[in-house]
């Protein structure tokens, strides 16, 4: 069974650093073809990807968001880290984690952390 | 970046109603188009895997169509327990991108 389940703080004031943590159980992030990513909704929004890194290491990045993204992974631990730079109020969001199945789909998410960016 | 047009963005259906939802893609992406529901406070969840795929625990209700640009979700007989936000999304190539979303509300 796998699951996910994302951790980091639930306020942040703008130009800080957010950092979250996926804690995931249930598969490798050795597995080839495997990959975690990272989503995220504004409330009320649609759903916009940010960031997926592979079981080889591979890691990448939204365009947009791309140059203050950095994703990580600790495969001995079953972590994957992503700090976002420069945060901002409309960064405000529920930020997910997911698991990226080998046939290239994403089929378990996180529940869910939601991010609020604020003075 | 392979832009993703659903439509409508909402509807309001009476149970057993049948349900159709499109979602357009900005070039061909063969059949790399997946389907999620996500209920209010709750983290999307897979519906359809590559256009038409069943998923395992899904209803039968719930059925997939299309290949290239052009695809469909099917909900036959709306069930009060399907009220919820339905969203593509495209695997085909990076950046993944999603489609805005579709409310689907029960009469």
């Amino acid at each position: 069974q796998i699951t996910l389940k994302e951790s980091g703080p639930t306020l942040v004031k703008p130009t800080q650093t957010l950092t979250l943590t996926c804690t995931f159980s249930g598969f490798s992030l050795s597995t080839s073809g495997v990959g975690v990513g990272w989503i995220r909704q504004p409330p009320g929004k649609a759903l916009e990807w940010l960031a997926l890194i592979y079981w080889d290491d591979d890691k990448r990045y939204s365009p947009s968001l791309k140059s203050r993204l950095t994703i990580t992974k600790d495969t001995s631990k079953n972590q994957v880290v992503l700090t976002m730079t420069n945060m901002d109020p409309v960064d405000t969001a529920t930020y997910y984690c997911a698991h990226r199945s080998i046939g290239g789909y994403v089929d378990y998410w996180g529940q869910g952390t939601l991010v609020t960016v604020s003075s | 970046e392979i832009v993703l047009t659903q439509s409508p963005d909402f509807q309001s259906v009476t149970p057993k109603e049948k349900v159709t939802i499109t979602c357009r893609a900005s070039q061909s992406i063969g059949s790399s188009l997946h389907w999620y529901q996500q209920k209010p406070d709750q983290s999307p969840k897979l519906l359809i895997k590559y256009a038409s795929q069943s998923i395992s625990g899904v209803p039968s209700r719930f059925s997939g169509s299309g290949s290239g640009t052009d695809f469909t979700l099917t909900i036959n007989s709306l069930e009060a327990e399907d009220a919820a936000a339905y969203y593509c999304h495209q695997s085909s190539s990076l950046p993944w991108t999603f489609g805005q979303g579709t409310k689907v509300e029960i009469k």
